[in-house]
């Protein structure tokens, strides 16, 4: 069974501070992607990853997919209020995708 | 665009009651998944669907029943449901194997 492990599970911080979240897993995934879901909605695709080690900028957040295709980490500069949510990874094996339990940002003004 | 569109959005059962979740998705997607979304857990596949009259058990199937009589619909069935079932269920459709997912709101269900 894939499973894949997200860090930390919560995380508050400041306005204006830089973070990063992990993703990680003991398996090779084809492909992984990082979605972010709000209270009361569903998860909302932020990127995909494909090849190993590749590296991948959407504004303030920045995405790796490691070498060996088993982890990724999202990296946000400058955090602001609007980023707070639940951020998960899904990585696809087999027919479908293996997603993370999520770490739980918080984006204090 | 509508997208993926859930209904009930919220529902309470007693045990052992049975109801019906309805996804309907406008995008003419071929893929289609019913998953349960529990808190620590992350989003697990309940049943999918590769196309219309086809139905696939995923991680988590017993307990479920599902339908896919038209392209458009994902039906999931509880037939008598129990307090382990209490979860928010997500539906979302994908155009190909493995690419993106796209996802309904959610409905928040309560066994008591």
């Amino acid at each position: 069974t894939q499973l894949l492990e997200q860090s930390p599970q919560f995380l508050s911080i400041q306005e204006g501070e830089n973070l990063t979240v992990y993703c990680n897993s003991s398996s090779v995934f084809s492909s992984l992607q990082w979605y972010r879901q709000e209270p009361g909605e569903g998860p909302v695709l932020l990127v995909t990853v494909v090849t190993g080690g590749e590296v991948k900028k959407l504004k303030r957040l920045t995405f790796q997919f490691g070498d060996a295709r088993k982890d990724s980490s999202l990296h946000i500069t400058a955090a602001q209020p609007g980023d707070t949510g639940l951020y998960l990874c899904a990585g696809a094996g087999g027919q479908n995708f293996v997603f993370g339990p999520g770490t739980r940002l918080s984006v204090l003004p | 665009n509508a997208g993926v569109t859930q209904t009930p959005k919220f529902r309470v059962l007693k045990t052992g009651q049975s109801m019906t979740l309805l996804c309907a998705q406008d995008m003419n997607h071929e893929y289609m998944y019913w998953y349960r979304q529990d808190p620590g857990m992350g989003l697990r596949l309940i049943h999918y669907s590769v196309g219309e009259g086809t139905t696939a058990k995923g991680e988590v199937p017993d307990g479920y029943n599902v339908s896919r009589l038209k392209k458009q619909n994902f039906l999931l069935g509880l037939e008598s449901a129990a307090p382990s079932q209490t979860s928010v269920y997500f539906c979302a459709s994908s155009n190909l194997l493995r690419s993106p997912l796209h996802f309904g709101n959610g409905t928040r269900l309560t066994v008591t």
